[in-house]
């Protein structure tokens, strides 16, 4: 049962432009979201992080947004660079857990 | 300073051999953690060793699983009988504290496991 969900498996966008990705929770004791990166042949790198009582939180060309009543978050990344291609997880643990539920991941392709 | 390492990178086995990988966490860090990637999926969690603590292994999919962290260090996960199932990239990550404060996870490259 994936408690933390990223429906779109691949996203392409051209450098320059603006890159989404989408994530969505179903256990409402999540209280602090992660955003991870992963290139191949490589551990996951932690990349942006949100606690529950904002709703916003942005470094650099990155941003996370979390909608807490529809159990939803989003990282945008600004302008999307080539170096952006890799896998991205999102991530998703409760105040009183030290363990992270992950998506499935997204692979974002920046084209030049 | 170094990372996390694991090894090997890359394990091909029959089905039911045993086979061990390993962790090496991040010199200091006192909690480590498993996790697990089939295709397709998120990363699962095994099991996670805090300190001198009992460790959580409330992840471990089967009693073919088992896991130990000698000396607050070094950690083997170890599956037994191996099956096709098994086939998946494992993952271990290391973080200076654990407990319920976040510390970041710092994550290994990965063990590719494919039985066949």
């Amino acid at each position: 049962d994936q408690q933390v969900k990223q429906n779109s498996p691949s996203l392409s966008v051209q450098e320059g432009r603006i890159s989404i990705l989408n994530c969505d929770y179903t256990n409402s004791m999540f209280d602090y979201f992660l955003w991870y990166k992963k290139y191949p042949a490589e551990g996951p790198t932690f990349l942006i992080s949100i606690s529950s009582i904002k709703d916003k939180n942005e470094d650099g060309r990155f941003t996370v947004f979390l909608n807490k009543s529809a159990k939803h978050l989003s990282l945008h990344i600004v302008p999307s660079q080539p170096g952006d291609s890799a896998v991205y997880f999102c991530a998703a643990r409760g105040s009183n857990d030290y363990k992270l539920s992950f998506g499935a991941g997204t692979t974002v392709t920046v084209r030049a | 300073g170094a990372g996390v390492s694991q090894s090997p990178s890359n394990k091909v086995t029959e089905k039911g051999k045993d086979v061990e990988l390993r962790c090496d966490p991040i010199s200091g860090h006192t909690a480590l953690y498993w996790y697990r990637q089939s295709l397709g999926q998120g990363l699962e969690f095994l099991i996670y060793f805090q300190g001198n603590s009992a460790p959580d292994k409330s992840g471990l999919p089967s009693d073919r699983f088992s896991a130990e962290r000698t000396g607050g260090s070094v950690s083997t996960l170890t599956i037994q009988r191996t099956q096709q199932e098994d086939s998946a990239v494992y993952l271990c990550a290391s973080s200076l504290l654990g407990g319920i404060s976040y510390n970041e996870q710092f994550f290994g490259p990965g063990t590719r496991l494919t039985v066949l």
